[in-house]
């Protein structure tokens, strides 16, 4: 089944404690993205990749970083979670960005930090 | 002001209705439009894709850009129980592919 997977679904953890959120695609799709939404602000890009080792900054990219060493991977870091890092996060991918190239997006990973 | 606006509703209608769903914008950088669907507790998925400006048609979904007045549309005809989510506007510049803003969303609610 083509599908991105992220993990974990839900994370509690405190401030200052590193934590990866992995993000997994199937369909050998070039480009991937992070996203955060939050109550009233939407959807908010963090980073994005349009292949591998070619990562660029979306709209909020401090406090997160990303690596893109596979195709299929693409993982974000939080080197030091703070509490307004508590959000819904998604993965999404698509083979590219040409018109009706249709973006999947995972099923979100929960993060709060105390 | 945000570069992307949308009203966040909610917005409640009955089955059968057209609903209009809308965003503002203010960068004129903006070349690809897209419309996405989010159900409660799921990932977003692509709805519409439209490149500058001009109308797209896909079954009961109309989707409608004016880049003069920096406004697009979304359109639902004969509006069903199973439309109710949250709608999401995105856009990217043509000079930064990857880039994507997105509206706040707006929470759709059909009544039978």
């Amino acid at each position: 089944e083509a599908q991105v997977t992220q993990n974990p679904r839900y994370l509690i953890t405190v401030t200052g404690k590193k934590l990866t959120v992995t993000c997994s695609q199937n369909m050998n799709h070039e480009y991937m993205s992070w996203y955060r939404q939050d109550p009233g602000l939407g959807l908010r890009q963090i980073y994005y990749s349009m292949n591998v080792e070619v990562t660029d900054k979306g709209d909020v990219p401090e406090g997160y970083k990303v690596s893109r060493k596979e195709k299929r991977n693409f993982p974000l870091i939080l080197e030091s979670p703070s509490p307004n890092q508590t959000s819904l996060y998604f993965c999404a991918s698509s083979f590219s960005l040409a018109e009706d190239n249709e973006q999947f997006f995972g099923p979100g990973t929960r993060l709060t930090v105390l | 002001q945000k570069e992307v606006e949308q009203d966040p509703g909610p917005l409640s209608v009955p089955e059968g209705a057209i609903v209009s769903l809308n965003c503002t914008y203010s960068n004129s950088a903006f070349q690809y439009f897209m419309w996405y669907r989010q159900y409660s507790r799921k990932g977003p998925e692509l709805l519409m894709y439209t490149y500058s400006s001009g109308n797209k048609e896909d079954g009961r979904f109309t989707a409608q850009v004016d880049k003069s007045s920096k406004y697009i549309s979304l359109f639902i005809r004969d509006s069903q129980p199973s439309d109710s989510a949250t709608y999401l506007c995105a856009m990217s510049p043509y000079n930064q592919g990857g880039k994507l803003i997105f509206g706040q969303g707006t929470e759709l609610s059909v009544k039978p």
